[in-house]
């Protein structure tokens, strides 16, 4: 059965500091997400990983993915409050797998 | 384009009841996922729809069924609702071969 697990599961940290959270899953996948969720709200696409090695980024977020490892990050920049919100790592074996998520909280 | 849509936004229903719950893939998209998510936790993949059958389905009781029609459109529906069924029920859809799953606002079901 694949599993995913992610952390942290709860990160509290400063504006302008760096930091990452990690992505592990158990078996081989063809894809791997990056979702984006506000209270209340629904899942927003941030990144789709389809390969070894691959490394994508939007702004001050940025994610890898290794496969050998099954191993992915997302590394944030210089935090803003903005990007308080959970995140959370999906993996697609004919269907989506989502970890528990990481809930970031930026503390201005 | 209006994207993945679904309906009701907000629902409460009697413990014991049964609700159906509906969703409009993204222009294109062939493919409808039903994700359930509880308050603080990851979604929980229920089913996937392709060509009007179910292809996968999660850890879920019988009272779960779903439903895609000829326009790709889909239902969710759960009888005999219980208070653990309240949650936010997530609809994805995607086109078969795509890389990626696009999600609808959910639908938040609450069982009192």
């Amino acid at each position: 059965e694949l599993k995913v697990e992610q952390n942290p599961l709860f990160l509290s940290m400063q504006e302008g500091k760096n930091y990452t959270i990690y992505c592990n899953y158990s078996t081989t996948s063809d894809r791997l997400y990056w979702y984006r969720q506000d209270p209340g709200k629904s899942l927003e696409s941030l990144f789709v990983l389809l390969s070894n090695g691959a490394v994508k980024q939007e702004g001050r977020l940025m994610a890898s993915l290794d496969t050998k490892a099954r191993l992915s990050t997302l590394h944030i920049t210089a935090a803003v409050h903005d990007l308080s919100a959970t995140y959370f790592c999906a993996v697609d074996r004919d269907k989506i797998i989502f970890g528990k998520g990481t809930r970031l909280h930026i503390l201005p | 384009d209006a994207g993945v849509t679904q309906s009701p936004t907000h629902l409460i229903k009697t413990r014991g009841q049964q609700v159906t719950l509906r969703c409009s893939p993204k222009s294109g998209h062939d493919t409808v996922s039903w994700y359930q998510q509880a308050l603080g936790q990851g979604p929980q993949f229920i089913f996937q729809y392709y060509e009007e059958e179910e292809r996968q389905r999660g850890n879920f009781p019988d009272r779960f069924s779903g439903h895609q029609f000829p326009n790709y459109s889909s239902e969710l529906n759960v009888n005999a609702l219980l208070l653990g069924d309240s949650a936010l029920y997530l609809c994805a859809s995607s086109r078969t071969g795509a890389a990626e799953a696009f999600f609808g606002q959910g639908t938040r079901l609450t069982v009192v």
